[in-house]
Parts: C-alpha cells; sequence; structure tokens
C-alpha cells in the first residue's frame, strides 16, 4: 500500500502568513489522484482539494493544491483564524486508500 | 443538500455487537459508493472499507477485513457498519463519506460529503 507522510507534523504561524503543508507518498500517486481535507475539533473532515489541485465546491481560492508524482503541497495563501485546523491528505489512486497522518495547523 | 446522518453514540461492553449506521439525503443514494472511516482517540483517519448500495458491491481494507461487516439497505437509504464481537481497541469515532464521481481513480475516489461521525466506545 502507499504509504503518505506528512510534513512538518504541526506547523505554528499567526493570521496572515503563508502555510505550507507537505505530503509525500512512497510511492508514485497514479494521475494526482490525490485530495486534501481539513478537520477541525469535533468535526468530520471537509473535503478542500482533489485531483491534487481542483478546488472542492465552496472553498476559497487562497487554499491551493499543486505537486505530483509522490510530492504534494496543500498551500494557505493567507492564514485566517479559521483555517487553524489538522488538515490531511489521501491517495486513492491505489488501492487500499491511504491518509497521511496528518498536519496541526495552530496559532503561534 | 446532500447529507449524511449517522446513529447516536454508543457504549459497549467488550464482547458485545453492533451496528451503527448512516442514512443519506438530498440525492441518489444508490448510485454512489459510501465510504465508512475510523478515527482513534487523537489519531487520524483510516479507511475501513466502502459499499455501493445499488447492488451491494463491498470491498475492505486489508486491515478491517474480517473485523467488520458492512451493509446497506437501499429500500431507506441507509448503510451500516458492524461488529460481531467488540474489543476495547474498536473504541474511536467512525465517519462514513460520500465516494464522489468526479475525477477518481478506477478503483476510488476522493469524498465529497461526510456524515456527522458515530463515537463508539467500547469499555468494561
Amino acid at each position: 500500500e502507499i504509504v503518505l507522510t506528512q510534513s512538518p507534523g504541526t506547523l505554528s504561524l499567526s493570521p496572515g502568513e503563508r502555510a505550507t503543508l507537505s505530503c509525500r507518498a512512497s510511492q508514485s500517486v497514479s494521475s494526482n489522484y490525490l485530495a486534501w481535507y481539513q478537520q477541525k475539533p469535533g468535526q468530520a473532515p471537509r473535503l478542500l482539494i482533489y485531483g491534487a489541485s481542483s478546488r472542492a465546491t465552496g472553498i476559497p481560492d487562497s487554499f491551493s493544491g499543486s505537486g505530483s508524482g509522490t510530492d504534494f503541497t496543500l498551500t494557505i495563501s493567507r492564514l485566517e483564524p479559521e483555517d487553524f485546523a489538522v488538515y490531511y491528505c489521501q491517495q486513492y489512486g491505489s488501492s487500499p486508500v491511504t491518509f497521511g497522518q496528518g498536519t496541526k495547523l495552530e496559532i503561534k | 443538500e446532500v447529507q449524511l446522518v449517522q446513529s447516536g453514540a454508543e457504549v459497549k461492553k467488550p464482547g458485545e455487537s453492533l451496528k451503527i449506521s448512516c442514512k443519506g439525503s438530498g440525492y441518489s443514494f444508490t448510485t454512489y459508493w459510501i465510504g465508512w472511516v475510523r478515527q482513534m482517540p487523537g489519531k487520524g483517519l483510516e479507511w475501513m472499507g466502502i459499499i455501493y448500495p445499488g447492488d451491494s458491491d463491498t470491498r475492505y481494507s486489508p486491515s478491517f477485513q474480517g473485523q467488520v461487516t458492512i451493509s446497506a439497505d437501499k429500500s431507506i437509504s441507509t448503510a451500516y457498519l458492524q461488529w460481531s464481537s467488540l474489543k476495547a481497541s474498536d473504541t474511536a469515532m467512525y465517519y462514513c463519506a460520500r465516494r464522489s464521481r468526479g475525477y477518481c481513480s478506477s478503483t476510488s475516489c476522493h469524498l465529497d460529503y461526510w456524515g456527522q461521525g458515530t463515537l463508539v466506545t467500547v469499555s468494561s
């Protein structure tokens, strides 16, 4: 199975700053079948990005995804207070589907 | 509006059985796969398996094969996750989620709508 490793484990930033989250796969993710989710405390995950770079419905353009093969990035261009949460990547190009371990984005 | 509404929190003893549910509405329930995801306390997301309610085709993650059973009743737009004999290590939040039909691989896809989660606590 494909192992996804997210880094950093925790990212401490201030509102207004730019956040860059990484997701590295143990083998190539076919056709960039990679998604990103946001999870806030006590809530279900929410889809942000699919196909590595396509924003889901209703997701602001401050969120962007990029990458291919084994290296993927989620960028939040300018952090809002509500963006502080845990972010997970998921690959769905190979079975079984796998998730990264998550990156916690916290307020500095 | 697409909604997945899960059954309420459960407290069970080791060895007991359990079936939790996920009711879909606002879309054609029989034409979208429904997946289940486990989140143990303070941990990340784990893929358990998925079912196509239209014909009950079911696929399990190797880690959960034989440990749980996924089923669906399309007449009431509801998917289920069940255990025959719970263990303390089954204590977790369980989410159902709809598999999208957008940019998808031949075997899976991203998850576009999620239920609110069902907390299962197993303790003697």
